[in-house]
């Protein structure tokens, strides 16, 4: 069965300091992979999605960036982080089709800046 | 481009009650719609989802959905609940090839 893992579960950092978060999909392969942010109050934004392994695309303009280095590996980094990257992440997979697949969630890491 | 709206941020029911938890969307051609429940400090899980067919979906946990053309909605629906539903509940509309795009959420809280 098709599991994913996502980590730390928490995470407290200064501002100005680097980020990685990582995401690993087992039991399938060649999935698509999402990273959400859920901030407060403002319910689940869709930051990167990857359809293959080096292909990334950005929704949204902002200090984050998204790698995929292997084909079930999905990272989430910033060189510097501020204080609005505070939030919920969560990573997610679909199988590779037309859409109206389910998304399988991560269990989510805890950012705070401070 | 795809948008999904959640107009209330927080619905209270009593258990036993009948629920429902509204959704709107807006897309440019044929939605495929989905609900999600969110736990506390936990990932979402996924309840149901209508791609095409029959209007009225079903999904886990007694939930079903109806998909409403004409006014652009999914609502979420339970004929009684529990207090165990309570809960954060996403609503997502997404289309062919494109990624999912979430509401704000909906806190559900069903009191005993």
């Amino acid at each position: 069965s098709q599991t994913i893992h996502q980590w730390p579960a928490t995470l407290v950092q200064p501002v100005g300091s680097p980020l990685s978060l990582e995401c690993t999909v087992e039991g399938t392969s060649n999935p698509n992979l999402y990273w959400y942010r859920q901030a407060a109050g403002r319910g689940l934004q869709l930051l990167f999605y990857s359809v293959g392994i080096g292909q990334i695309s950005s929704e949204v303009p902002q200090n984050l960036s998204a790698s995929r280095p292997q084909d079930r590996q999905f990272i989430l980094s910033s060189k510097k982080l501020l204080l609005s990257d505070s939030g919920f992440y969560l990573c997610a997979w679909t199988s590779l089709g037309t859409g109206g697949e389910k998304l399988f969630f991560g269990s989510g890491t805890q950012l705070s800046v401070l | 481009a795809q948008s999904v709206a959640q107009p209330e941020d927080q619905v209270n029911v009593a258990e036993g009650n009948p629920l429902t938890v509204k959704c709107t969307y807006s897309v440019s051609g044929n939605p495929y719609l989905f609900w999600y429940v969110q736990y506390p400090n936990r990932g979402l899980q996924f309840l149901l989802k209508y791609i095409t067919g029959d209007n009225l979906v079903k999904g886990s946990y007694g939930f079903e959905a109806e998909f409403n053309k004409s006014q652009t909605s999914f609502h979420l629906k339970k004929p009684s609940a529990l207090v165990s539903d309570s809960a954060l509940y996403f609503c997502a509309v997404s289309q062919a090839g494109t990624a999912l795009i979430f509401g704000k959420g909906t806190t559900l809280s069903v009191s005993s």
